[in-house]
């Protein structure tokens, strides 16, 4: 495996179901994010781990949660969605030192569809 | 508020024929400016980034794009176009000493034959 890696692809989930996303980067970064993707809305990111370390948390409700295990490894974790919440969930990874700020790479993403 | 602004939802051009994909930003401080596409059930991928130095900056599968300071624009441009090159383009903003990228609300594009 390369990249960026997401998984499952696509996932239909009821609003009292508990489900995982999973991101893998096999690109040596230091840094992880994840991004929501609505239709008419501009990327949003949601959340955003340096060094395994949560360093941006963007007013995202607690129904997501997520998890750093490792620098290559990122989860979101999903419970009581809403089917507003229906949306591509994007994972990208980057390496960054201070000062210099690289491009990010993007995994393929989740479609997530709330029932 | 830093933001990112793609003032055009679809630009149509023929193939062969040069394009321009807009985008203009507001932000304080030295930007850090990117262009990603998308291809339909695909993630993003990065296509080039203005950090300093060359204002015409090159990047993958021919696009280009000019960093102008004074018009606060950073436009995505490519000679001739392809038909494969028909897809949704984002910019991004991010400024120093923050990991977040502010994406514009993208551009479809598409090339016709």
């Amino acid at each position: 495996e390369t990249g960026v890696t997401q998984t499952p692809r696509h996932l239909v989930m009821g609003m009292t179901n508990k489900k995982s996303l999973k991101c893998e980067q096999h690109l040596g970064h230091n840094a992880m994010y994840w991004y929501k993707q609505s239709a008419k809305k501009p990327l949003e990111l949601m959340f955003v781990y340096s060094l395994e370390e949560r360093v941006e948390n963007n007013s995202v409700p607690s129904r997501f949660s997520p998890e750093c295990p490792n620098s290559s490894h990122l989860f979101l974790h999903l419970h009581t969605l809403q089917p507003e919440d229906s949306a591509l969930y994007l994972c990208a990874s980057s390496q960054d030192r201070a000062g210099v700020y690289n491009e990010q790479f993007f995994g393929p993403g989740t479609r997530l569809t709330v029932l | 508020a830093q933001s990112v602004a793609q003032p055009e939802d679809q630009v149509n051009v023929a193939e062969g024929n040069p394009l321009t994909v807009k985008c203009t930003y507001s932000v304080s401080g030295n930007p850090y400016l990117f262009w990603y596409v998308q291809y339909p059930n695909r993630g993003l991928q990065f296509l080039l980034k203005y950090i300093t130095g060359d204002n015409l900056v090159k990047g993958s599968y021919g696009f280009e794009a000019e960093f102008n300071k004074s018009q606060t624009s950073f436009h995505l441009k490519k000679p001739s176009a392809l038909v494969s090159d028909s897809a949704l383009y984002f910019c991004a903003v991010r400024m120093d000493s923050s990991y977040k990228l502010i994406f514009g609300s993208g551009t479809r594009l598409l090339v016709r034959p």
